[in-house]
């Protein structure tokens, strides 16, 4: 199965600040099959990204993603106040569809 | 709207088992695919298990082969989790998730449902 890394672990940030999350897979993804998803403490995670750089419905343009074969990224331009949160890459190109360890992003 | 709710979550001994559902609303439940992720407490996300539109297709997890059985009643709207031979390790809140394509585990999960906890202890 394909491992997704992501790094760093806990990002220390401050509103308005730029956020850049790391995730890289053990092998190539298929199709750039990739999935940017954010979760609050105490909800269920929410789809920000698929196919690697297409936001979902109702994500502001703040949210970018990109990167294909093994390394992607997501950015968030100018973090608001709701955009702290931990983030989750996940490969769907590949049986069995995989999730990366996540990244914290924090309030500095 | 989309909207998924989880349910049949709670403690259960090792060695029991434990069936969960999710009713869906807000689509066209038999056109999509459904998935199963779960997170133990302070843990990130792993696959469960899919399903494909009609049923016919199914895959699971390494982790959950032959005790985990995912299956949905088109009728009702619903997605079932059925967990046999629980241990510890299953600890975690379970997530029904719509995936945007009919057939097989190659989708974005675009919509989830709350959650419901499984505790697996003695």
């Amino acid at each position: 199965e394909i491992v997704l890394t992501q790094s760093p672990g806990t990002l220390s940030l401050s509103p308005g600040e730029r956020a850049t999350v790391s995730c890289r897979a053990s092998q190539s993804v298929t199709s750039s099959s990739l999935a940017w998803y954010q979760q609050k403490p105490g909800q269920a995670p929410r789809l920000l990204i698929s196919g690697a750089s297409s936001r979902a419905t109702g994500i502001p343009d703040s949210f970018s993603g990109s990167g294909s074969g093994t390394d992607f990224t997501l950015t968030i331009s100018r973090l608001e106040p709701e955009d702290f949160a931990v983030y989750y890459c996940q490969q769907y190109g590949s049986s069995p569809p995989t999730f990366g360890g996540g990244t914290k992003v924090e309030i500095k | 709207q989309v909207q998924l709710v989880e349910s049949g979550g709670g403690v259960v001994q090792p060695g029991r088992s434990l069936r969960l559902s999710c009713v869906a609303s807000g689509f066209t439940f038999s056109s999509y695919g459904m998935h199963w992720v779960r997170q133990a407490p302070g843990k990130g996300l792993q696959w469960v298990a899919v399903i494909s539109y009609d049923g016919s297709n199914k895959y699971n997890a390494d982790s959950v082969k032959g005790r985990f059985t995912i299956s949905r009643d088109n009728s009702k709207n619903t997605l079932y989790l059925q967990m046999n031979s629980l241990s510890p390790e299953d600890t975690a809140v379970y997530y029904c998730a719509k995936a945007t394509y009919a057939v097989g585990t190659n989708s974005e999960l675009d919509y989830w449902g709350q959650g419901t906890l499984v505790t697996v202890s003695s």
